[in-house]
């Protein structure tokens, strides 16, 4: 069975500074780890994901993600938030049939 | 190339009516499934098809019945619709190369 844990359902940050979204998964097999982003009224989108390959992921709109598997996490970050970032944001892990179990999300406000 | 294409948009019911909301991708792929959205609670899988002619139960299943009517078509029924199926749905389908979900832009259902 899997699970994702998402630390803060709010996160604010000022334009330019560093965001960082936390997400802590269980997986009874190696997994695969996901982020998406939902703007308002649309569906989900992704940022970007891992795969086994690389630890340390880029994807887009100048995010990344490092996957630490000795602390199960997968934490999103951004050296510089944009007010076009401001969106809900959601951790996911793949399991069985390869569906996604997601985290309850958060919700990132960027200050001006 | 559409992507996940999903209908209606927007749907109102009142309780016990019955419905039916489309989903159809275009990119070839195997698998597709239903989620829902609520506040607070991310994404939860309802059902899943793994190919033409093949469903099986998600996590919140009760009170809905799919159809995988070809490659392309997933649909998803309520047949009694209850206050509690008040919710954003959404469709994705999968790319097994890519090992990555696509979604739809969801749609919205109040019942009353």
């Amino acid at each position: 069975a899997q699970s994702v844990t998402q630390l803060g359902s709010h996160v604010s940050v000022s334009e330019g500074a560093l965001v960082l979204l936390r997400c802590n998964y269980s997986s009874s097999v190696p997994p695969y780890l996901f982020w998406y982003v939902q703007y308002p009224n649309q569906g989900l989108q992704l940022l970007l994901k891992y795969t086994s390959a690389a630890t340390l992921v880029k994807g887009i709109n100048g995010f990344e993600a490092e996957f630490k598997k000795s602390e199960t996490s997968f934490h999103l970050t951004k050296p510089s938030a944009h007010m076009s970032d401001a969106a809900e944001y959601f951790c996911a892990v793949s399991g069985g049939r390869r569906a996604l179990t997601f985290g309850s999300g958060t919700r990132l406000q960027v200050q001006p | 190339n559409a992507g996940v294409t999903q209908t209606p948009k927007f749907q109102v019911l009142k309780t016990g009516q019955s419905m039916t909301l489309q989903c159809a991708q275009d990119m070839n792929h195997n698998s597709m499934y239903w989620y829902r959205q609520d506040p607070g609670m991310g994404l939860r899988l309802i059902y899943y098809s793994a190919s033409e002619g093949t469903t099986d139960k998600g996590e919140v299943p009760n009170g809905y019945n799919v159809s995988r009517l070809n490659k392309r078509e997933f649909s998803l029924r309520l047949e009694s619709a209850a206050p509690s199926q008040t919710s954003v749905y959404f469709c994705a389908s999968r790319s097994r190369v890519e090992e990555t979900q696509y979604f739809g832009p969801g749609t919205r259902l109040l019942v009353l």
